[in-house]
Formats: structure tokens, sequence, C-alpha cells
């Protein structure tokens, strides 16, 4: 089945740091890919929408010069959380989907970022 | 709009059967599906409703009635490696369905 890699799954970093998410999608072209952020024991919030060769379509409150996305390649995005502060601190995963069926969508591992 | 609830936790022991419903209120949505989280883990997708009715796989079945905004995702046979979170999920008209929405989820503890 369709297999989705996040890194890395666990990142700790300073204060007004910045960190890169990778997100591939290993046996499948992904035109698509959505980037989620989830506190403990909360549901799976969307954040963006991440096209190939275009800009990510971002969720109202959502700051986008905060939560940079770049997806470069059919098989590639990036979520870049720039000058990182504690309460950035969160679970970030990422999903994508083989395929045009409304459902079925494979989630990476996911990242847990810790700012400190 | 879209909102789904759920209950935020259900417990049962091994080897019964449990019921998690979802109800939901929304502007039209492709199918209602369900995904499991084991803690720290990432979610898995288990079943999906296009149409109402029941879909069956393996020890899991879904439910979805559009007419009374409700569906469920049924358990049987309990294992302790059930004990996770549940989600239900729609892909709303409104986004072309190309977004998921999820519930907030329910943590069942399956017990000895």
């Amino acid at each position: 089945g369709a297999v989705v890699s996040q890194h890395p799954s666990r990142v700790i970093c300073k204060s007004g740091t910045s960190v890169k998410i990778e997100c591939r999608s290993l046996d499948f072209q992904a035109t698509t890919m959505f980037w989620y952020r989830q506190f403990p024991k909360q549901s799976l919030m969307l954040m963006a929408t991440s096209n190939e060769g275009s800009k990510a379509t971002y969720e109202q409150g959502v700051e986008k010069d905060k939560f940079l996305i770049n997806h470069a390649s059919l098989t590639l995005s990036t979520l870049t959380v720039t000058s990182a502060h504690p309460e950035d601190s969160s679970f970030y995963i990422c999903s994508a989907r083989e395929g045009t069926d409304f459902y079925g969508y494979t989630f990476g591992s996911g990242t847990r970022l810790t700012v400190v | 709009g879209q909102s789904l609830e759920q209950p935020s936790e259900v417990t049962a022991v091994e080897g019964a059967i449990v019921q998690i419903n979802c109800t939901y209120q929304t502007s039209g949505f492709y199918g209602l599906s369900w995904y499991q989280q084991h803690d720290g883990g990432a979610p898995t997708f288990l079943s999906y409703n296009g149409l109402d009715g029941l879909e069956e796989t393996g020890r899991f079945s879904s439910f979805l009635s559009r007419s009374d905004s409700y569906g469920y995702l049924l358990l049987q046979e309990l294992q302790m490696k059930d004990s996770a979170s549940y989600f239900c999920a729609v892909s709303p008209f409104y986004t072309g369905g190309f977004k998921t929405i999820f519930g907030a989820g329910t943590r069942l503890f399956v017990k000895a």
C-alpha cells in the first residue's frame, strides 16, 4: 500500500530558530499533501494544503509566514516552522492520498516538535 | 461548515463489542471515514461509507445514515491492541473532496 515517510520523528529546538519537517510519498506521486497539527488528546487540525508546483492553501487562522510550505516535487512536501516559540510545540502530521478517492488517506508517522 | 461530534472516551472489556458514534452537522460531504490512532502514532484508515448502510471489514464495521446525520464504528471481539483513539472524518463538498475534517476523537480503553 501507499507509504508516506515523515522526518524527523522528534525534534527539540531553541526558541527563535527554524525547523524543517519533510514529508515524502515513497511509492506514489502526490500532487496534494496535507499538513495537520495535533495537541495531546485532541483532534487533527488541518493547517494547510500543499500543492505541487504552486502555493499552499492555508486554513483560517494559520500564519503562512510562520509555517512555510514548499511542495517542490510530486513526492516531497516540506513544512518549515520559522522563529519557533514554545507555543508551537505540537505533533505535526502530513498526509497524502494515492488516486482520487475521497478517503483512505495515508499519514506520515508525525513529528513531535518541542521548542525550549 | 462542518461539525462532527464523538464521545470523548469509551471503556470496554476484551472480547466485547463496542460502538463509537459520530453525529454531524454538515452542509454535504462525500462520505464518512474512520481512522485509528495509537498514542504517538500516525492515524491509519479503517473504513469508509460513501452510501448509507453497513460496511464490514473483518472485526470492524461502519455504518452511515445521512438522513439521521449519524454514523458509527463497531468493533467486535475487542483486543487489548484496539486501545487507541478513533476519529470519524468527512470530505466536504465545499472542498471538492480534497480536504478531510476530523471529529474530536474517541479514546477507547480495552480492559482485560
